[in-house]
Formats: structure tokens, C-alpha cells, sequence
């Protein structure tokens, strides 16, 4: 059964450093998503993204993030100059479509500490 | 006040009980999703439904859209059920998350 991957499964970094969290969602869906979830609290939403652009995106996701399919396979988010509170397993999601008619496949996490 | 509350937060029962989790919501959804997120933090999802109800094995979830409510219902509990259960609701492009209950299941 096809799935979503993230690479690594744990990133450790230091404080001020650029990170590039990766992913290879489902081939055949379109929509793509990134969430995380800082230990102990409720997933959060970050971004979503459709035909190569953002198209919704939380208070989060300001602009020490971004995001990018920069080959027809992978979907990264780069965190520019991690700070402490970037903590967090980030779970990255992708779906066929969007809506009602809409299952979302989740990655399996890549946990972050920055130190 | 959260989007997505769910209750309880933390269940314990005996192998064999029937367990209910209930989720209620605040805002205009397009569809609920049930996810199961084990220790390791991996995330599956369980449903989507955006009326009625819905049943896979052991597991049963129901919506009433009227009063902004879902359940989900584990028939005949196992230890392999014990996760944490996770309301979410899909609004616009994203997914809001409930808090989760933390279910272990005893032999």
C-alpha cells in the first residue's frame, strides 16, 4: 500500500541553524500538507499546498518557514534559523483532493530538537 | 476555548469493555476524522465522515452535524486498542485537531 515517508526521523540541531525536513507524499495525490506537534500538546497545523503554492497557512508558519516540491516527488519544509521553541515531531500529510471527499495520509514524523 | 474538545482526556478499562470517546466542535466543518496515534507518534486514520455513522471491525464513529458532535465507539476493547484517539475536523484546506484521548486497555 502506498505511502507517505519523511526523512530523517530525527533531526538534531543547533539554535540559529537552517533545517530541511523532508517528504515523499502519496504519488498520485496533489494536495500536501505540514503539521507538528510539540511534545505533550495537540497536533498543529502549518501549511497547505497546491499546484506548487501556498494555500493556507497558519499564524505559525511565519516567515522562518517555507515550503517547496521542488522535483515531482518531494515536498520540503525548511525552517530558516531554528529556535528552541521549533521543538517538535513534524508530520508531513498529503491527500487526492481537498474537502469533504478528502482522506489525509500522514508520514510516519520527523522529530526535531534544536539545542 | 478550543475548536475541538474531546473527551475524557485519559481512559483505562478492562479487556473486553465497550469504550465511547466523544468529540464536540465550535466551527463549520466539511468532514470529522478519527486518527489513532500510537507511542512511537506515527498518525492513521481511522475515519472521515461528515454524516451518519461509520463502522470498520471493532470500531464505530458517529456524527451528528446538528449539535456538533461525534463519537467513536471500540466494541469488545483489546490491549493492542491502547492509543491515543484524536478528533480532528477538516475546516477550509486544514485539519484542527482535538487534544486527544489516551486510552490503555488492561488485560
Amino acid at each position: 500500500e502506498p505511502e507517505v515517508t519523511q526523512t530523517p526521523s530525527h533531526q538534531v540541531t543547533q539554535m540559529g541553524q537552517e533545517v530541511i525536513l523532508r517528504c515523499v507524499p502519496i504519488s498520485n495525490h496533489l494536495y500536501f500538507y505540514w503539521y507538528r506537534q510539540i511534545l505533550g500538546q495537540k497536533v498543529e497545523f502549518l501549511v497547505s499546498f497546491y499546484n506548487n503554492e501556498i494555500s493556507e497557512k497558519s499564524e505559525i508558519f511565519d516567515d522562518q518557514f517555507s515550503v517547496e516540491r521542488p522535483d515531482g516527488s518531494n515536498f520540503t519544509l525548511k525552517i530558516r534559523s531554528t529556535k528552541l521553541e521549533d521543538s517538535a515531531m513534524y508530520f508531513c500529510a498529503s491527500s487526492v483532493s481537498r474537502g469533504r471527499t478528502d482522506t489525509q495520509y500522514f508520514g510516519p514524523g520527523t522529530r526535531l530538537t534544536v539545542l | 476555548k478550543n475548536e475541538v474538545e474531546q473527551s475524557p482526556q485519559n481512559l483505562t478499562a478492562q479487556e473486553g469493555e465497550f469504550i465511547t470517546i466523544n468529540c464536540s466542535y465550535s466551527v463549520g466543518i466539511s468532514a470529522l476524522h478519527w486518527l489513532q496515534q500510537h507511542p512511537g507518534g506515527g498518525i492513521v486514520s481511522l475515519f472521515m465522515l461528515s454524516s451518519g455513522k461509520k463502522k470498520h471491525g471493532r470500531l464505530i464513529a458517529t456524527i451528528n452535524i446538528q449539535e456538533k458532535h461525534s463519537s467513536l465507539h471500540i466494541t469488545a476493547s483489546h490491549p493492542r486498542d491502547s492509543a491515543v484517539y484524536i478528533c480532528a475536523v477538516h475546516n477550509t484546506d486544514k485539519l484542527i485537531f482535538g487534544t486527544g484521548t489516551r486510552l490503555q486497555v488492561f488485560p
